[in-house]
């Protein structure tokens, strides 16, 4: 059974960037899209970005300015880098698989890690 | 970007009861509109995908239905576990978007 882990520094400063892994155990990280997802504190979900096993990646407008994606199949985790934060980026990130279902082209997110928390403060 | 509105924002209902939740989408979507649960302090879970699949594992109280810009998912009768938030997503394009959330409480 896939599992995610997410992990990385619980505190980060204001301008500094924002460092995170996902380490995918249990199975394999080739012929998926793998995503971030971020909560802040009591708001809902906001879709960070995700990339391919190829390293294709596609990354929300919002943060694309701010954010790189990249992927290591050889050691079968995604990290997620977020230069400039500010308090704005204090949130639980989640890790996650994103599939298509057999024989179609509709995508879900049927893996999550159990988050992290990042907190942006000096 | 896709808009996802979801009604209600909250709602107050009692074990056994049906539920209904709604959620539409700023543009035609198709049948591309996934539904996720979460629980307080848990990552989400997938309950239906591509608008009316139940996803493994998931109980058959659990229904989703529509296409295009209209989408319901439906609990058919609340038990004390359902109690949580409710999340639609978009999957037709990126970046991916979510509803806002509908929260159950209990009544």
């Amino acid at each position: 059974q896939v599992q995610l882990q997410e992990s990385g520094p619980g505190l980060v400063k204001p301008s500094e960037t924002l460092s995170l892994t996902c380490t995918v155990s249990g199975g394999s990280i080739s012929s998926y899209y793998w995503s971030w997802i971020r909560q802040p504190p009591g708001k809902g979900l906001e879709w960070i970005g995700h990339i391919y096993d190829s390293g294709r990646t596609d990354y929300n407008p919002s943060l694309k300015s701010r954010l790189t994606i990249s992927v290591d199949t050889s050691n079968n985790h995604f990290s997620l880098w977020l230069n400039s934060v500010s308090a704005a980026d204090t949130a639980v990130y989640y890790c996650a698989r994103e599939k298509a279902g057999y024989n179609s082209y509709y995508y879900y997110m049927d893996v999550w890690g159990k988050g992290t928390t990042v907190t942006v403060s000096s | 970007d896709i808009q996802m509105t979801q009604s209600p924002s909250s709602l107050s209902a009692s074990v056994g009861d049906r539920v209904t939740i709604t959620c539409r989408a700023s543009e035609s979507i198709g049948s591309y509109l996934n539904w996720y649960q979460q629980r307080p302090g848990k990552a989400p879970k997938l309950l239906i995908y591509a608008a009316s699949s139940l996803q493994s594992g998931v109980p058959s109280r659990f229904s989703g239905s529509g296409s295009g810009t209209d989408f319901t998912l439906t609990i058919s009768i609340l038990q004390p576990e359902d109690f949580a938030t409710y999340y639609c997503q978009q999957s037709y394009g990126t970046p991916r978007t979510f509803g806002q959330g509908t929260k159950v409480e209990i009544k």
